[in-house]
């Protein structure tokens, strides 16, 4: 079983929508990322973020927008979504050490988000 | 010239095969190396961390060459249940900000034959 929960596990919006996606994780880990993927591609990362901090912003369109609210959550808020956002999102954890996140990184489930 | 690439396959195999994958990445200041295994609509998960020395586990080992900057996965004795798009991953430091960030390959996809 994954250490790292998201919710909800699909999720069906329209372009005028407000919605939020949720990581949780207990695992002490200080680093989490959010990814997105498309169909037969790799994950793409979008956010990092090291010790509660955004640390990495991958370009990502500003209907994208993350929160780490504590060291254990994760959120990503949509809004305006275009129907080409329509992908599985997955968010991941790992550990920091000296400063560098490190280690393996942990994945949650994902969810799968349906634009319309 | 991609940070890290893969050949995507597929790669059909009979079960009971030897398959091997490589994986050639372009920054050598990168910290550290794994493959993970994803199957069809999942998450991907971790099949095994590369060391400097190789490493075994089972019927899987993993090699990883500094010098010509690639990591390798040999899978022995394949298994049905081995099919699976395999991911090469590698922690890198950014030129730039001096960052670390996980840089995915494209994947390569295994299906094992009965």
């Amino acid at each position: 079983d994954t250490e790292v929960t998201q919710t909800p596990k699909h999720l069906v919006m329209g372009m005028t929508n407000k919605k939020s996606l949720k990581c949780e994780q207990h695992m002490g880990h200080r680093a989490m990322y959010w990814y997105k993927q498309k169909a037969k591609k790799p994950p793409e990362l979008m956010f990092v973020y090291s010790y509660e901090k955004l640390s990495i912003n991958e370009s990502v369109p500003s209907r994208f927008s993350p929160e780490c609210p504590n060291s254990s959550l994760l959120n990503l808020h949509l809004h305006a979504l275009q129907p080409e956002d329509s992908a599985l999102y997955l968010c991941a954890s790992s550990l920091i050490i000296a400063g560098v996140n490190t280690g393996e990184l942990f994945f949650g489930e994902g969810s799968r988000l349906t634009v319309l | 010239r991609k940070e890290v690439e893969q050949d995507p396959g597929p790669f059909n195999v009979p079960e009971g095969a030897t398959v091997a994958f490589n994986c050639t990445y372009s920054n050598s200041a990168s910290q550290s190396f794994f493959w993970y295994r994803q199957d069809c609509r999942k998450e991907p998960k971790l099949l095994m961390s590369v060391y400097s020395s190789g490493n075994e586990d089972g019927r899987f080992t993993a090699q990883l060459n500094r010098a010509s900057q690639y990591i390798s996965l040999l899978i022995r004795d394949s298994k049905l249940s081995d099919s699976a798009t395999y991911l090469c991953v590698v922690n890198m430091k950014r030129r730039v900000t001096g960052t670390y960030k996980y840089i995915f390959g494209t994947g390569t996809r295994l299906k094992v034959l009965a």
